[in-house]
């Protein structure tokens, strides 16, 4: 098994930056996801780390540090359209050797003007 | 629109009435997932499927819960007797097989919202 923890909720203002925090504690780590879900709709692929460092995508980036069990998600240049929740997903190889995918409670993000 | 398809979109249903959804993965993904997500909760894991193994299933998929995938293509998740607390929304993945980003990544379909009453 294995935790994820972020934060519930977080406000951060239109055009600014917002930094989402993931820890995690699993055994047989082997990858770790963000997911975008509106409200009411269904979770859309934002970014994927297996190695340590950070991967950039146009305004998110995504930071992995095995070693400790962290990861942020960073969003740059905020719109009003990002508010959403946003997943954190980890994967882990089990002792049958079938890869899990198994999600934070995810971390609702309003934009403010 | 991910291509992974969902039927229904949404579904009311009486207590103790059998109910049966279907997901369409994308064509090429052999790999097939579902999840439960409640308000305010991530997705929860139910079970995966490879072609047309069941491979893995949750100890939340009580025997109430069974899914196929006879043909290795679209997938069904039945829930029979059903109980109030089965009220959330039904989330279908699929994924490409092998190693990378690019096949690694789990894709959602819409999702079929069950509400029992």
């Amino acid at each position: 098994g294995q935790n994820i923890d972020q934060p519930t909720e977080m406000t951060a203002t239109e055009g600014a930056i917002v930094q989402i925090n993931c820890t995690y504690q699993t055994s047989g780590f082997n990858g770790l996801f963000w997911y975008q879900q509106h409200a009411g709709e269904a979770p859309t692929f934002l970014s994927y780390n297996v190695l340590d460092g950070l991967e950039e995508k146009g305004r998110f980036s995504s930071f992995l540090s095995r070693s400790k069990g962290y990861s942020y998600l960073l969003l740059k240049e905020l719109q009003m359209k990002d508010s959403a929740s946003y997943l954190c997903a980890v994967r882990e190889r089990n002792s049958g050797g079938y890869q899990k995918v198994t999600f934070g409670t995810g971390t609702k993000l309003q934009v403010i003007p | 629109d991910t291509g992974v398809s969902q039927n229904p979109r949404h579904k009311i249903t009486k207590r103790g009435q059998n109910v049966t959804f279907r997901c369409d993965p994308i064509s090429e993904h052999n790999r097939l997932y579902w999840y439960r997500q409640t308000l305010g909760q991530g997705p929860e894991f139910l079970t995966y499927f490879q072609n047309e193994a069941q491979l893995e299933k949750s100890r939340l998929l009580s025997d109430r819960f069974s899914a196929e995938r006879p043909k290795g293509s679209f997938s069904t998740l039945e829930i029979q007797r059903t109980e109030q607390g089965d009220s959330a929304m039904y989330l279908c993945a699929s994924r490409a097989g092998g190693q990378g980003s690019r096949t690694d990544t789990q894709y959602f379909g819409p999702g079929t919202r069950l509400t029992v009453l």
